[in-house]
């Protein structure tokens, strides 16, 4: 099984339709991240959290909200979705004490129609 | 605010050459830099992690070094390979002083080696 494993891997939505994504990870890391990633953008963060009780508003948290509802799950809802959200999603855990490096999850393709 | 970029955007070279990739960041103050690959609609591969602390990391044909007073580093692959084909993407990860905490990344070289 995947460290990070991503559900669903691709997902078609209508506008104003709230979906949630889901991350689960098996690395026992502490911290989770859920980035963005557009064409000609890059990748973007846009909430994570250090722990259970300890989420952050990352550059691009508007329209997005988060649930940690355990250490190793990480969830991404979109209230209401429009199609400028439309967009690869990914999730990723890190270890602060172990070199910090990040691992990714295989990401979540959602389109807003 | 940190800003990572990375020349080329694009790279397409023959089988069996030798080539470098270029990173470079504003804010010397990293925690570590990662180098990436990322296959078309895929997840990110961790190729190479390199500490604040440290010049370079090797694995295989890859060597990626890192001058931190200058702001730079650098993914040098050998002898690439058809299969090497791919976005390499940079990214670096700050002290989380203050709570702060994430990666910036770059926008990535996409390479294609020609058979």
């Amino acid at each position: 099984d995947a460290d990070v494993t991503q559900t669903p891997r691709n997902r078609i939505t209508k506008t104003g339709k709230r979906i949630m994504l889901e991350c689960s990870q098996t690395k026992g890391h502490d911290r989770m991240y859920w980035y963005r990633q557009d064409p000609g953008l890059g990748l973007r963060l846009i909430y994570y959290s250090f722990d259970v009780k300890d989420i952050n508003k990352g550059e691009i948290s508007d329209g997005y909200s988060v649930s940690r509802q355990a250490q190793a799950k990480f969830s991404l809802s979109l209230e209401s979705a429009i199609p400028n959200q439309t967009a690869l999603y990914f999730c990723a855990t890190s270890d602060p004490t172990g070199g910090g490096g990040y691992t990714f999850g295989s990401g979540t393709r959602l389109t807003v129609v | 605010k940190q800003e990572v970029t990375q020349i080329p955007a694009a790279l397409s070279v023959p089988e069996g050459e030798n080539l470098v990739l270029n990173c470079s960041f504003t804010d010397s103050a990293i925690y570590n830099l990662q180098w990436f690959r990322q296959d078309p609609g895929k997840g990110l591969t961790s190729l190479l992690l390199i500490q604040s602390s440290q010049r370079e990391q090797t694995s295989g044909r890859l060597n990626a070094s890192l001058d931190k007073s200058s702001g730079r580093s650098t993914l040098y692959i050998a002898a690439s390979q058809p299969g090497d084909s791919a976005t390499y993407l940079c990214a670096v990860r700050m002290y989380s002083g203050g709570g702060a905490d994430g990666l910036t990344f770059g926008k990535g070289t996409h390479l294609i080696i020609q058979p």
